[in-house]
């Protein structure tokens, strides 16, 4: 069972512009929600995390936005980069599970010149 | 100084087989996890131990055993390697225990290929 979704799959996108990814999970004892960035041949690394309790978190380019009540949440990546190119992975996480991160199933996001 | 290292990078194998793949991490993190990223990207955990305890362990078949001997080293071990057990591997550790938000660092990963 996928318990968090993410969309969409890839992603193209010119640089200086937004790039937005969206998560959705079922699970509402999930009380973490990170954001991991992939680069090829690389381990996954947080990028940024949020808890439900506020409904955005900003650091630099990077933000996301929360949606508690339609169990949503996304990454936005402003003035897009072409060394943002990556692999994005959202995830979530019960504090009781022990670091059990779920995660969505990535986006491949390509940043062109 | 690599924070969670894994050896080997690559690793080629024949069906049947049995193979170890090694993690050590230098963060002085009480917990650590091994992930498994198929040929589609999807990361899904499989394990993790919390000072030498195992406290995940999710439905992965029996061949897979991990073992750790101090709180710094995750390794797994794989019997009986099977063609749908070709993937890249992932070790990562995190600070505190059992409950916690802490980040979790991830190695650079162990691809392995059944042929």
């Amino acid at each position: 069972q996928q318990q968090v979704k993410q969309s969409p799959q890839s992603l193209i996108v010119q640089k200086g512009g937004i790039s937005i990814i969206n998560c959705a999970y079922e699970n509402t004892a999930f009380d973490y929600f990170p954001w991991y960035q992939q680069f090829p041949g690389k381990g996954p690394a947080l990028l940024i995390a949020i808890r439900p309790d506020v409904s955005e978190k900003k650091e630099g380019r990077f933000t996301i936005s929360f949606n508690k009540s339609a169990k949503q949440f996304s990454l936005h990546i402003m003035d897009s980069q072409p060394g943002d190119s990556a692999t994005y992975f959202c995830a979530a996480l019960n504090y009781n599970q022990g670091g059990k991160l779920i995660f969505g199933q990535g986006t491949e996001l390509s940043v062109k010149p | 100084d690599t924070a969670v290292s894994q050896t080997p990078k690559y690793l080629v194998t024949q069906m049947g087989n049995d193979k170890s793949i090694k993690c050590e991490q230098n963060l002085g993190h009480d917990t650590m996890y091994w992930y498994k990223q198929d040929s589609k990207k999807f990361l899904k955990i499989m394990f993790s131990y919390n000072n030498k305890e195992l406290i995940i362990n999710e439905t992965v078949p029996n061949r897979f055993s991990p073992k750790s001997p101090d709180k710094a080293h995750l390794n797994l071990h794989i019997n009986s390697l099977e063609l749908g057990d070709s993937a890249v591997y992932f070790c990562a550790s995190s600070q505190g225990g059992t409950r916690s938000y802490n980040e979790q660092f991830f190695g650079p990963g162990t691809r392995l290929t059944v042929l």
